[in-house]
């Protein structure tokens, strides 16, 4: 079975500044890893992934994430945040060569002026 | 093109009732997911389909639970005695296939479920 952790419910930034979404994960095979978004009232969004390869992945709005196996860790970082990143941002992971998704709790990313 | 609707968007119903979500995938995409999503909470994996038939149910909490998808296009979710504890938003979602090959999932706009 795998979990996902993410570290911190809510993140209040301000506006042009760097923001990191910490990600753990626990699984006892290989995974992929899945960032998606949620914005108000709209369905989620996938905002990057890594199947394998490269362990620095960047997506889509300027996202990127890097996938570190030693530390279990996939955290989600943007060097300039803007106001219409505000929305919920989940953290995911499915078995290699699976397709079900475990998510993560959530945390919401609060950009303000 | 279309993307994944999910009718109703709100279900308010009263507890021990019936009630089906129904999940309309993108065309063509032969893979279909359930999942629910509690307040405060990720998305809860439930069920998925390859095609017609149930490929993963083991995510459905009780036996009052239970999914179809007859013709591989369209699914319902039925929910049979529902319980205060069911309140969730539904979501569904479809990608071009399942399995061993990754495709990515696209989610609808989810069905807010509320159980009085």
């Amino acid at each position: 079975a795998q979990s996902v952790t993410q570290l911190d419910s809510q993140v209040p930034v301000f506006e042009e500044a760097p923001v990191e979404l910490r990600c753990n994960y626990s699984s006892s095979v290989s995974v992929y890893l899945f960032w998606y978004v949620q914005y108000p009232n709209q369905g989620l969004q996938l905002l990057l992934k890594y199947l394998s390869g490269s362990t620095l992945v960047k997506g889509i709005n300027g996202f990127e994430a890097e996938f570190n196996k030693s530390q279990t860790s996939f955290h989600l970082r943007k060097p300039s945040v803007h106001i219409s990143d505000t929305a919920e941002y989940f953290c995911a992971v499915a078995p290699s060569g699976y397709s079900t998704l475990t998510f993560g709790k959530g945390t919401m990313l609060l950009v303000s002026p | 093109g279309a993307g994944v609707s999910q009718t109703p968007s709100n279900k308010v119903t009263e507890k021990g009732k019936y009630v089906e979500l129904r999940c309309d995938p993108i065309s063509g995409h032969t893979a279909l997911y359930w999942y629910r999503q509690s307040l405060g909470q990720g998305p809860e994996f439930l069920i998925y389909f390859q095609g017609t038939g149930a490929a993963d149910d083991s995510g459905l909490p009780n036996d009052r639970f239970f999914a179809v998808r007859p013709e591989g296009s369209v699914s319902t979710l039925k929910i049979q005695r529902t319980e205060r504890g069911d309140s969730a938003v539904y979501l569904c979602a479809s990608s071009l296939t399942g399995g061993t090959t990754y495709n990515e999932q696209f989610f609808g706009p989810g069905t807010r479920l509320t159980v009085l």
